[in-house]
């Protein structure tokens, strides 16, 4: 079966400090990985997926995220938060296959303050 | 515009009333989901369906039921055996499979039950 798990419930940083977020997931097979936000009122965006190739994946607004398979892992980094980065961040797991759904995790709170 | 449509935005609903929350996406994906957004629960899987007239309980299905008639629609009741539904519930396409694509989202429904 499908599971993630996000470790980090709250976190909170001062600007230009460095963010990474856990996200662990559990799943038999080759699988699709994702990082959605979730600013304060607004739906839900995505932040950046891995399907292949480089693990290294970079997203939008200087995010990236490494797959690391033999940990199961797939963290996201930013170097330097901003205050605008305050949001809810979710991780997502996809199993490669046709008969596969979209597993969340419980979702990382960012707090930053200014 | 492509996109997915959720209504109407904020819903109430009696105690004992069955209510359905509509959902289109004009994206041509073969899969939808429905997924309910509780606080530091983040987002949890209650139903989804991968091709039309076909479709398989998520985590949390108890009290729900939905149907695929078309491959753009994929409606959700809330019956009143659902313990708690008052949620935020999003519904969200993607392709799976050969040429997998992220779940894209709509703007949600809020429903409340008075």
């Amino acid at each position: 079966a499908q599971s993630v798990s996000q470790h980090n419930h709250h976190v909170i940083l001062s600007e230009a400090a460095s963010l990474e977020l856990g996200c662990n997931y559990s799943y038999g097979g080759t699988v699709n990985l994702f990082w959605y936000v979730q600013y304060p009122g607004q739906h839900l965006q995505l932040l950046l997926k891995y399907f292949s190739g480089d693990p290294l994946v970079k997203g939008i607004k200087g995010f990236e995220a490494e797959f690391i398979k033999s940990k199961f892992s797939f963290n996201l980094r930013k170097p330097s938060v901003q205050w605008s980065d305050t949001a809810e961040y979710f991780c997502a797991v996809m199993g490669y296959s046709s008969a596969s759904k979209i597993i969340f995790g419980s979702g990382t709170r960012l707090s930053i303050r200014p | 515009d492509g996109g997915i449509t959720q209504s109407p935005k904020y819903l109430f609903r009696k105690e004992g009333q069955n209510v359905t929350l509509s959902c289109e996406q004009n994206l041509n994906h073969d899969a939808m989901y429905w997924y309910r957004q509780d606080p530091g629960q983040g987002l949890r899987l209650i139903y989804y369906s991968q091709i039309v007239n076909d479709f398989q309980k998520g985590d949390i299905a108890e009290g729900y039921s939905v149907s695929r008639e078309k491959k753009e629609s994929f409606p959700l009741t809330v019956t009143s055996a659902q313990k708690n539904p008052t949620a935020f519930y999003l519904c969200a396409s993607s392709i799976q499979g050969h040429g997998a694509t992220e779940a894209f989202f709509g703007q949600g429904t809020r429903l409340t039950v008075v």
